[in-house]
């Protein structure tokens, strides 16, 4: 069973333009989200994440957007450069009881291609 | 990055052969973690540790062990490799906070022939 859903597998802007990933989750435990991007033959580098206190989170050109109603959320990038092309991977987290640790839970990622 | 290395980067192997992949950090974190990532199923959680000689299995644990006798140090040993688990292998570091999540290191792609 998928907790995190990405349901876009690709998604193509043009530089410039406003880009929007989705994500979707069914566990109403998750308590932080997070955005990571990944280039080829490279790690995934941590992007941007929220609280699920909060709606919203913006640094920079990139802002995350939290529906807690709706398990929803989204990564919004303005202006989108062909810099950004990259996949995308959506994950969510929830506290485990000892308070300290927490593991991650992905989704299968949407590829995002900016053209020139 | 923050000191995190995997090693080989690139490796073939054999059906029925013994695969140890390697994490090593240099941050002294305590908790670490495998991942493995294949097209259509993202990123999935193979095992963890949470201290030395202390680590606990993931969603697709199955074939695979780990130990961690150094703090430094989170070893993956494929038993005895199948075709099913060529893939790409990550192994992450965390701290306690969870603002910045986790720091992966650049990956072993691993191919079982």
């Amino acid at each position: 069973d998928q907790q995190v859903k990405q349901n876009s597998p690709s998604l193509s802007v043009q530089e410039g333009r406003i880009s929007i990933l989705n994500c979707d989750y069914t566990n109403s435990m998750f308590d932080y989200f997070l955005w990571y991007k990944k280039y080829p033959a490279e790690g995934p580098t941590f992007l941007i994440s929220i609280s699920s206190i909060k709606d919203k989170n913006e640094d920079g050109r990139f802002t995350v957007f939290l529906n807690k109603s709706a398990k929803h959320l989204s990564l919004h990038i303005v202006p989108s450069q062909p810099g950004d092309s990259a996949v995308y991977f959506c994950a969510a987290s929830v506290r485990n009881s000892g308070g300290s640790n927490y593991k991650l839970t992905f989704g299968k990622g949407t590829l995002l291609t900016v053209n020139p | 990055d923050a000191g995190i290395t995997q090693s080989p980067r690139h490796k073939v192997t054999e059906t029925g052969t013994p695969v140890t992949l390697r994490c090593h950090q240099t941050e002294n974190h305590r908790y670490m973690y495998w991942y493995r990532q294949d097209p259509g199923h993202g990123l999935r959680l193979i095992h963890y540790s949470y201290g030395v000689k202390d680590t606990d299995k993931g969603e697709v644990s199955d074939g695979y062990s780990v130990s961690r006798s150094k703090t430094e140090d989170f070893l993956l040993t494929l038993e005895s490799a199948t075709s099913s688990q060529t893939s790409v292998y990550f192994c992450a570091i965390s701290a306690t906070g969870r603002t910045y999540g986790y720091t992966f290191g650049s990956g072993t792609r691993l191919t079982v022939v």
